[in-house]
This record gives structure tokens, sequence and C-alpha cells, in this order.
């Protein structure tokens, strides 16, 4: 078991240009969460899944956001249009449906957008 | 979710207890008292997590007033690596499947 990873770790872009991030959760956790989290802050929720169904959106997620869990394995968050706003931390998390108390969190990717 | 209020900051002498305190007063009857702690760089970690009684675990251990109004974080011998942001959060057992974070607190153990 190596824990949640998440990629890339950095990530720089220019307004307006599309990114993508990868979550790959430990193997048996069906659970997914994606956080955003800026300076100073603790993480916010962004969304969840269970298996490959996203069940809840925060408010957070415009429509420039998009994530999906095709398989009910790794995971994806894209931002299309980037805008500078957008700069933060974006952090994954993992449980498994039968240990809720958990939240088993990866390091995170760090966007800056310039 | 209920709100919780913690001190943005402490101080904790290294080998000594640091006791971090979170209120909770509009907590409700099926809410769980969680802490979670961030280390600089990394994702957050579950520390330990408890409904009405203390508990106790290998890392911490939770007291929780009767009233459940209130609750400390206690890490017996505190140490430098045990420097990070403490979140005290309340909620539901498995309702909402997120976590609501606010600010923590901000541990600093000194040599």
């Amino acid at each position: 078991d190596t824990g949640v990873s998440q990629n890339p770790r950095h990530k720089i872009t220019k307004r307006g240009q599309n990114v993508t991030f990868r979550c790959d959760p430990i193997s048996e956790h069906n659970r997914l969460y994606w956080y955003r989290q800026t300076l100073g802050q603790g993480p916010e929720f962004l969304t969840y899944f269970q298996n490959e169904a996203q069940l809840e959106k925060s408010r957070l997620l415009s429509d420039r956001f998009s994530a999906e869990r095709p398989k009910g394995s790794f995971s994806t968050l894209e931002i299309q249009r980037t805008e500078q706003g957008d700069s933060a931390m974006y952090l994954c998390a993992s449980s498994n449906q039968g240990n809720p108390y958990e939240q088993y969190f990866g390091p995170g990717t760090r966007l800056t957008v310039t | 979710d209920a709100k919780t209020t913690q001190p943005p900051s402490m101080d904790c002498a290294e080998g000594r207890a640091a006791n971090l305190p979170c209120n909770h007063s509009t907590i409700s009857g099926n809410e769980y008292v969680y802490w979670y702690r961030q280390i600089h760089s990394q994702g957050p970690q579950y520390i330990i997590h408890g409904l009405k009684n203390n508990e106790t675990n290998e890392m911490a251990s939770l007291i929780i007033t009767e009233d459940r109004k209130s609750s400390t974080l206690i890490l017996p011998h505190a140490t430098l690596r045990d420097t990070a942001v403490y979140y005290c959060i309340v909620r539901v057992e498995d309702y909402g499947q997120n976590f609501v974070f606010g600010p923590g607190t901000r541990l600093s153990v000194l040599p």
C-alpha cells in the first residue's frame, strides 16, 4: 500500500489554459474526494465519488471544473480556461465505506496560474 | 455541519503535553468530533475521533466535555514532528461524506 498519489505535484500554467490533475487512491478504497486549499485556509470540499458515481459537488465546483472516475479507480480533475483565482493546492483523498472516519489524503497538486 | 472555534496558534515545549482546545457549542447529538492535522507540504492526516466518551489511541487522547460543547486534543509528549496545523471538525458519522475544515490551530513545538 503506497497511499494516495497525485500527479503532477506542481503545475504552472498561463491564464486561459486547461489543466488536468490525476489522483490514484488506495486500491481498496471505493470513496474518493477532491478538495482545494488556499494559503492559510483549511481544505475546501469540491466533489466526491463512490466507485464511479459522482455523488456530490460543491458550489465551488464551477462549470469550468470537471471531475471523473471512469472505472472507479483513479480520478481526474480538469480545470478549463484557468483563472488566477484557481491558484491553490488541490488535494485528493480516499476512504473505505467500511471505515468512514478516516480519509487518507495525497500530497496534493499545487497549481499556479500566471 | 456545526461550526467549531479553535485558537489560531499555540506553542508547546518539546517533551511536554500539548493541549489543543476546540469549542463546538452547537454540536448535535449525532455529530462526532474529529481531529486531523496537516504537516507542512503534506495532506491532512486523521488523528482521532469520538462521540461522547473520551478516546485514546497511539497518537493522542480526546477529551470531550459532558455537555459535548467543547473538547481537547492531547498530545502527551510533543515532539518537533508534531508541529502542524490541527483541525477540529464535527460531523455526523457518515453524512455528506466530506469534512468541513476551518482554519485550525497552528501548533509550534519548540526545542
